[in-house]
């Protein structure tokens, strides 16, 4: 168990639609990252946030947006859903304080959209 | 741009022998982090060890060492007395080093391990 935790664990929903994936880091972690993993593929880099500030931003669609809260979970909002939106959506959480820093990993979302 | 490749999609190993999983990396970067993880069946993402570019020692976690080339830009994964436990999608991944807090992981697309019996 790496400490960051992720709801809900399966998401089923329909073209069009929006969802909300929440993650919440481990304790201590001021970092969130969110990535997208098709079927059998690597790891897409989609959203970084520090301390409630987006500090990077990778191959995120401008349907999809993210924040972090003030208690630092982040949610994940993906709107006008597509076919090609179903993935596993991974949280990771990491310290981001000097060159220690490690990312680790949530349980991670799978997005059904039908 | 910095790039990753893992040239091999799957590999095998028998239970007990070594296996070395391969990595490759391009950067202009000197000072970075490479990272293997690996996920089994259950999708979890599990970090598996964890080198500095700025050590010329390879690190080591129980079974588990890598084979760091600079020079070269590879870091291969070896795995010692492997269990059945190992079989997993075993992903290399890539970290800037920042000094403004932003550090851009870049991952590879992934070896599969089965390991037989």
């Amino acid at each position: 168990d790496s400490g960051v935790t992720q709801t809900p664990k399966h998401l089923i929903t329909a073209t069009g639609q929006r969802v909300t994936l929440r993650c919440s880091p481990r304790s201590g972690d001021l970092s969130v990252y969110w990535y997208q993993q098709s079927l059998d593929q690597g790891l897409q880099f989609l959203i970084q946030y520090y301390n409630g500030e987006e500090r990077a931003k990778g191959n995120i669609l401008e349907r999809f947006s993210a924040q972090q809260f003030p208690d630092l979970h982040s949610e994940l909002n993906l709107s006008s859903l597509e076919l090609g939106d179903s993935a596993l959506y991974f949280c990771a959480s990491s310290v981001l304080e000097g060159r220690t820093d490690t990312q680790y990993f949530g349980p991670g979302t799978r997005l059904t959209v039908l | 741009a910095q790039t990753v490749t893992q040239s091999q999609p799957e590999m095998s190993v028998q239970e007990a022998e070594t296996v070395t999983l391969s990595c490759t990396y391009d950067t202009s970067e000197s000072d970075y982090y490479l990272f293997w993880y690996k996920q089994p069946p259950s999708r979890q993402m599990i970090l598996v060890i964890r080198q500095e570019a700025y050590k010329q020692q390879n690190a080591t976690e129980n079974r588990f060492s890598v084979n760091f080339q600079k020079a070269a830009k590879s870091f291969s994964l070896k795995i010692s007395d492997s269990q059945l436990g190992d079989a997993a999608m075993y992903f290399c991944a890539y970290r800037s080093d920042s000094t403004s807090g932003t550090y851009k992981y870049i991952f590879g697309t992934g070896t599969r391990l089965k390991v037989l019996a």
